[in-house]
């Protein structure tokens, strides 16, 4: 069945330090994939997706990578800062009879050191 | 995502009671969704809407009803409250787009059932 999860579920780092958040999803017949950030008190933001046909795709400061052979997806935050301290989760769209259906993993609490 | 309100932000009422939670976009997106939170859990689909005239079940939707009253306006009643449907609610929207779109959140009720 579908399946999302999340290795660490916190992750420790200092002010600067790259930061590597990791998911592993079950359905590989899913082809498009999401990472959100939730802070304190507020939904999910949206920070970048990445659709099946490409392995890496680039933002501000993040940068998802896909990996469709051992169906592992991974956020990359370069420099982090105290202001990215939040739960992170991945999300995958699988096909279910014609509704593109978001499964989303349980998160990740990255915490930012000064 | 301040295009998607959320009323109330929190709110604590009876087992039994009557509730309903709503929800409006100025974001000009088609489908719009609602989710429950719970620790552990992930975000779990209660009930969608592709358009007006389009209401569907999500995985979770006992105990609950929706009603789309207009392209910007989604909500979410709880027709008797129980205990355990004391959760963070989202409700999200996404674009019509060509090819899977990302789902905008709102900030969340926050609802306690005693």
């Amino acid at each position: 069945g579908e399946s999302v999860g999340l290795h660490l579920p916190t992750l420790s780092v200092q002010e600067g330090d790259n930061s590597i958040i990791n998911c592993a999803y079950s359905n590989s017949a899913s082809d498009y994939f999401i990472w959100y950030k939730q802070e304190s008190g507020k939904g999910p933001q949206f920070i970048i997706d990445i659709r099946s046909n490409m392995d890496k795709r680039q933002g501000q400061r993040v940068t998802v990578l896909l990996n469709k052979t051992v169906k592992h997806l991974s956020l990359q935050i370069a420099a982090t800062q105290p202001g990215d301290s939040a739960v992170y989760f991945c999300a995958e769209m699988g096909v279910n009879t014609g509704f593109q259906k978001l499964v989303f993993g349980t998160g990740t609490r990255l915490l930012v050191s000064p | 995502d301040a295009d998607v309100t959320q009323t109330p932000r929190n709110r604590i009422t009876k087992t039994g009671k009557r509730i309903m939670l709503e929800c409006s976009q100025t974001k000009g997106h088609d489908r719009m969704y609602w989710y429950r939170q719970d620790p552990g859990l992930g975000l779990r689909l209660i009930y969608y809407s592709f358009d007006v005239k389009d209401i569907n079940k999500g995985e979770i939707s006992d105990g609950y009803s929706v009603s789309r009253q207009a392209q910007a306006k989604f909500s979410l009643s709880l027709e008797s409250a129980i205990p355990n449907q004391t959760a963070l609610y989202f409700c999200a929207t996404s674009d019509e787009g060509k090819g899977n779109q990302p789902q905008h959140f709102g900030d969340g009720t926050r609802l306690s059932i005693l």
